[in-house]
């Protein structure tokens, strides 16, 4: 089956500091979403990226669907950025795959 | 603008007894909505998806049902708990905005656990 993979699985940054998560995906993208879940568990949509670049404030992301994959920046962390980080997928069938998240700490 | 609802919050259930999640949308009409378990915070798993009243699937077979009594209703039920049922659950539905283009927006979620 269609496999959705996030890297790395755990990041530990200092408050400030830069980073990259990244999403491959082994097939065509119809859609591909990025989503923040924040310590108590909500979900919060970040961007709706099938292909291109986007930005919102501190964070970016940009999808580049020829080479199947979708990378989120974010800049300048603070540590309200930790939580965990999907992406979620889907291809032409529409079916929808999560991949397992990207964990973030972000120390003071 | 759309809303999501889910209760309870937070719940702790013993072993054996029945359950009953309540999700409710606010905002749009016809949703397609979806549950989804998360355990020990990482990977969400889809456990049913409905397009419509009555309508459900499961993605997974287990010890849970679903239901869709209304447009903007979406129930997930046991009538007999187990230890595995406790996770994180998440309601969510899905914007339609044409082919190919859909977001997805998610409850605050209901905390169960089984003991």
């Amino acid at each position: 089956g269609i496999q959705v993979e996030q890297s790395p699985p755990d990041l530990i940054l200092q408050e400030g500091a830069n980073s990259t998560l990244r999403c491959n995906f082994s097939d065509s993208v119809n859609n591909l979403q990025w989503f923040h879940q924040n310590p108590w568990g909500q979900l919060i949509n970040l961007f709706y990226i099938p292909s291109g670049t986007k930005q919102n404030g501190r964070l970016s992301a940009t999808t580049v669907a020829t080479e199947r994959y979708s990378l989120l920046y974010i800049s300048s962390s603070q540590t309200t950025d930790s939580g965990v980080y999907f992406c979620r997928y889907a291809g032409n069938n529409r079916k929808l795959i999560w991949g397992l998240g990207t964990s973030l700490a972000v120390n003071p | 603008s759309q809303t999501i609802h889910q209760w309870p919050a937070t719940l702790v259930q013993p072993v054996g007894s029945p359950l009953s999640l309540e999700c409710t949308v606010e905002g749009t009409s016809n949703p397609n909505l979806y549950w989804y378990r998360q355990a020990a915070g990482r990977g969400l798993q889809l456990l049913f998806y409905s397009v419509g009243i009555g309508q459900i699937s499961s993605e997974v077979p287990q010890n849970l049902s679903a239901s869709r009594p209304q447009d903007r209703q979406f129930i997930l039920s046991s009538k007999k708990l187990l230890l595995s049922d406790s996770g994180f659950y998440l309601c969510a539905w899905i914007r339609l905005r044409g082919p190919g283009t859909d977001t997805q927006y998610f409850g605050p979620g209901t905390r169960l656990t089984v003991l």
